[in-house]
């Protein structure tokens, strides 16, 4: 079975931490996104990797960075969060030899910033 | 900005097939139409995609109009667990996939 996980599925933090959500996938997967999700936004690419230590931003990249430094783990990065941060946080991955882009997703990780 | 229109909801007895429409009438040539689902508090979940032949698989079938500007997903026998929020995207291979807000399918008892 395929297998993405998050760190935490709920975070609190407050204004002004540095937040770290982190994502596994067991899959040998040479992807991996990052998104968020809020209501009546849909699902909002913030950034994507293609290889170790290989990044790209995507649509709302403003207030976040990643780091890919092995093939499984893509971390998320909230350098000083803000409470418009509150979201929840999707992790994917795929495969970029495969016949398409399915992606295959985590839990989320829902955080609230205060 | 999402390439697909879909309806915001729809409503399926349990049982019944669920057909959910979907519109891409700028699809390029080299573009797939992939369909996922949200059940609530969970990721996505892949369902099927095709290019310009009609699928099936375990989970669905996708029927794909011969000009390619609409789609179809069709869950055959829909139960209570297939209620989530179904989306239907389009993109080329090697392109990041753009979510848009989806149908709500609601099935009913």
């Amino acid at each position: 079975d395929v297998k993405v996980t998050q760190s935490s599925r709920y975070l609190v933090k407050r204004t002004g931490e540095k937040v770290f959500l982190e994502c596994v996938q067991d899959m040998d997967h040479e992807n991996m996104f990052w998104y968020r999700q809020d209501p009546g936004l849909g699902l909002r690419l913030i950034y994507f990797s293609y290889d170790v230590k290989m990044k790209e931003k995507g649509d709302i990249p403003e207030g976040y960075s990643v780091s890919r430094e092995k093939k499984e783990r893509f971390s998320l990065i909230l350098e000083s969060a803000s409470t418009n941060q509150t979201s929840m946080y999707l992790c994917a991955s795929s495969s970029r030899g495969g016949a398409t882009d399915t992606q295959y997703f985590g839990p989320g990780t829902r955080l609230t910033v205060l | 900005d999402a390439k697909t229109t879909q309806p915001p909801s729809m409503d399926c007895a349990e049982g019944r097939a669920a057909n959910l429409p979907c519109n891409h009438s700028t699809i390029s040539g080299n573009e797939y139409v992939y369909w996922y689902r949200q059940i609530h508090s969970q990721g996505p979940q892949y369902i099927i995609h095709g290019l310009k032949n009609n699928e099936t698989n375990e989970m669905a079938s996708l029927i794909i109009t011969e000009d390619r500007k609409s789609s179809t997903l069709i869950l055959p026998h829909a139960t209570l667990r297939d209620t989530a929020v179904y989306y239907c995207i389009v993109g080329a291979y090697g392109n990041k996939l753009v979510f848009g807000a989806g149908t709500i399918l609601r099935v009913k008892s």
